[in-house]
């Protein structure tokens, strides 16, 4: 069966840091892209970054660029998000999401880890 | 990275059919046949629904379906069931490996 698990969210104050981990089990991770999509209590789903299976290649939304880095290590199969210089705003439930297949979709999501950012 | 358009609500009766709308742009939804949408229930993790317009992975009732017309995709949901009651999220590829996610819709079943 396959599972993500993500963990280290937390309580941080704004301008403060936190790593989101996602571990991944019953896929060949390297083989498919990963992602991270956000939910702020009470609202709708937003895409936040893409990574590619070797990793050499990351996107990201706009609202989080220079501040978020989205990396993978293949042989511990996790993915991860590195968030700085947070913001009120980027409180959610952050949730990893692998890729289908080329881009189409997002199949199998974790369970999510909530971010508070508040002094 | 406009999010897609979707109603805020819909809401039918038991065995009825609904359909929920999702509008891009020229950049989004109308450039890419990557428009997928997803179940959410509360408190839950969303789930893949739809596919590429209108494919259905595995395990998904037949009684949802997909398609899209320029830059606008629909979901339709027949035969509605009490546990079709959840708010649903179209989503589509935007290029340069982005993707942008529609507002949302909640769908009550009378």
């Amino acid at each position: 069966e396959v599972q993500l698990l993500e963990s280290g969210g937390g309580l941080v104050q704004p301008g403060g840091s936190l790593r989101l981990s996602c571990a991944a089990s019953g896929i060949t991770f390297s083989s498919y892209a990963m992602n991270w999509v956000r939910q702020a209590p009470g609202k709708g789903l937003e895409w936040v970054s893409t990574i590619g299976g070797s990793g050499g290649s990351t996107s990201y939304t706009d609202s989080v660029k220079g501040r978020f880095t989205i990396s993978r290590d293949n042989s511990k199969s996790t993915l991860y998000l590195q968030m700085n210089s947070l913001r009120a705003e980027d409180t959610a439930v952050y949730y990893c999401a692998k890729d289908y297949y080329m881009m189409s979709a997002f199949d199998i999501w974790g369970q999510g880890t909530m971010v508070t950012v508040s002094s | 990275q406009s999010a897609l358009t979707q109603p805020a609500s819909v809401s039918g009766s038991p065995g009825q059919s609904i359909t929920i709308s999702c509008t891009g742009t020229s950049s989004d939804v109308g450039s890419y046949n990557l428009v997928s949408w997803y179940q959410q229930h509360p408190d839950k993790a969303p789930k893949l629904m739809i596919y590429e317009v209108s494919k259905r992975p595995s395990g998904v009732s037949n009684r949802f379906s997909g398609s899209k017309s320029g830059n606008t995709a629909s979901l339709t949901i027949s035969g509605l069931q009490a546990e079709d009651e959840a708010d649903y999220y179209c989503c589509s590829y935007a290029g340069v490996s982005t993707y942008v996610f529609g507002t949302g819709t909640k769908v009550t079943v009378l």
